[in-house]
């Protein structure tokens, strides 16, 4: 158990739906990543979170939104599924800004239908 | 061109030889890391480097700061150690994400 949990671990759901994955990042730690793992485009950043303020953003699509709360946690909402979001969805905490260690949680699989 | 390249794709060995990927990147780096994907889907992080080598266990990762270029070796290898291998940098300032290399498929045959 790497401390960094996410849920749910597999998601089935339909074309235009929308979904919820959840994100715990490991004690102490303030900063979320949320990245995505498609067979064609391999690992590629979406959005970063520090102590509940958007950080950074890469390749997210306007569908996809994110938050982190008060207690840390960040949600990553996808909505208006299309068929080739289905992928790996990563997050990953870090202590602190500035530091470049990363913990990984164990991604949620999500398949549109 | 991809800022981060892993070579090779894919490789097989017989159990018991020794292993190196290797990761070239075209940017300034703050850290290298060094992750490991099994079958199921985790990643767990091997290495993160800034500079020289670091081991652990029957892995060794080094990195050439000058040459923008990392390695990781697997000595003694073994079917457990059957995954894909990441290589992922940071870059300095800026953005604080990773930019990941594609991966090396390694099967370890018994």
């Amino acid at each position: 158990d790497s401390g960094v949990t996410q849920t749910p671990k597999h998601l089935i759901t339909a074309t235009g739906q929308r979904v919820t994955l959840r994100c715990s990042p490991r004690s102490g730690d303030l900063s979320v990543y949320w990245y995505q793992q498609s067979l064609d485009q391999g690992l590629q950043f979406l959005i970063q979170y520090y102590n509940g303020e958007e950080r950074a953003k890469g390749n997210i699509l306007e569908r996809f939104s994110a938050q982190q709360f008060p207690d840390l946690h960040s949600e990553l909402n996808l909505s208006s599924l299309e068929l080739g979001d289905s992928a790996l969805y990563f997050c990953a905490s870090s202590v602190a800004l500035g530091y470049p260690g990363y913990t990984f949680g164990s991604g949620t699989r999500l398949t549109v239908v | 061109k991809n800022e981060v390249e892993q070579s090779p794709q894919n490789l097989t060995a017989q159990e018991g030889e020794f292993i190196t990927i290797n990761c070239s990147y075209s940017v300034g780096i703050s850290a290298l890391h060094w992750l490991q994907q099994h079958p199921g889907g985790g990643i767990v992080s091997l290495f993160m480097l800034s500079s020289g080598k670091k081991k652990h266990g029957r892995l060794i990762a080094t990195i050439n700061i000058q040459e923008k270029h990392s390695s990781l070796h697997i000595t003694a290898s073994h079917p457990r150690d059957s995954a894909v291998y990441i290589c992922a940098v940071r870059s300095w300032g800026g953005d604080e994400k990773l930019t990941f290399g594609t991966g090396t498929r390694l099967t370890i045959i018994p």
